[in-house]
């Protein structure tokens, strides 16, 4: 069972706007910031959001980051057929070790 | 550009010791701020962190499996060896090696991966 707690599923039509959400601790989310990667199938995680907010160079600014307490949101805007992976977040936890969720499958339907 | 890759046996057998070397380029491991973990996943399953090491061989391991997890780095040779003792089916998993600065006094993040290698655990 992951330390952060992701929906198992998500899913939205082309050009809707989807969240997943994630939510953690006051160890963890709460006194740390949030990454976000996405994995496309078969292929290796991909870095999508750094810092709570921060996209890397070369990710789409449809895809942003928020965090608030002990939660931090994913969120995707004028989804695509292309988005259709599994999501997942981290955060460094105060016990000295990073802790990911169980990731959220994405659907495009 | 920074890329790294996996190396080791894609079978070992239950109770043998597992060894795993990443072989990164595009950065130093003797470089302030710089670092390289170690994550892995089950097949079908979510990410699992296991251990990462910094250039001032600062080292942490998962607290789960601390126990049985070693990480070191060769620096001239720019690869992080990770070692696991008394492997187990459960083991069996997709092990990836990435990228990790240090930012603003805390770890930071996983970036790029490597492309990971698939260990299976079986006799």
């Amino acid at each position: 069972q992951s330390v952060l707690t992701q929906p198992p599923s998500a899913s939205g039509t082309p050009g809707q706007r989807v969240t997943i959400s994630c939510s953690g601790s006051s160890s963890n989310i709460g006194s740390n910031t949030v990454n976000w990667y996405q994995q496309l199938p078969g292929t290796a995680p991909k870095l999508l959001i750094y810092s709570n907010n921060q996209r890397p160079s070369g990710v789409p600014d449809r895809f942003s980051g928020s965090k608030s307490g002990t939660s931090a949101s994913l969120a995707i805007s004028g989804l695509q057929s292309e988005d259709e992976a599994d999501y997942y977040c981290a955060a460094w936890d105060d016990s000295l070790s990073w802790v990911f969720g169980g990731g959220t499958k994405l659907t495009v339907l | 550009q920074i890329t790294l890759k996996e190396s080791g046996p894609t079978l070992v057998k239950p109770t043998q010791t597992l060894t795993l070397t990443c072989t990164f380029s595009g950065f130093s491991l003797s470089t302030s701020g710089v670092g390289v973990g170690w994550i892995r996943q089950p097949p079908g399953k979510a990410l699992e962190w296991l251990a990462l090491i910094y250039w001032n061989d600062d080292k942490r391991y998962s607290p789960s499996l601390k126990s049985r997890l070693t990480i070191t780095k060769d620096t001239s040779k720019n690869q992080v060896v990770l070692t696991m003792t008394n492997m187990d089916p459960v083991d069996t998993a997709t092990y990836y090696c990435a990228h990790t600065p240090w930012y603003n006094w805390n770890p930071g993040w996983f970036d790029p991966w490597g492309q990971g290698t698939l260990v299976t655990v079986s006799s």
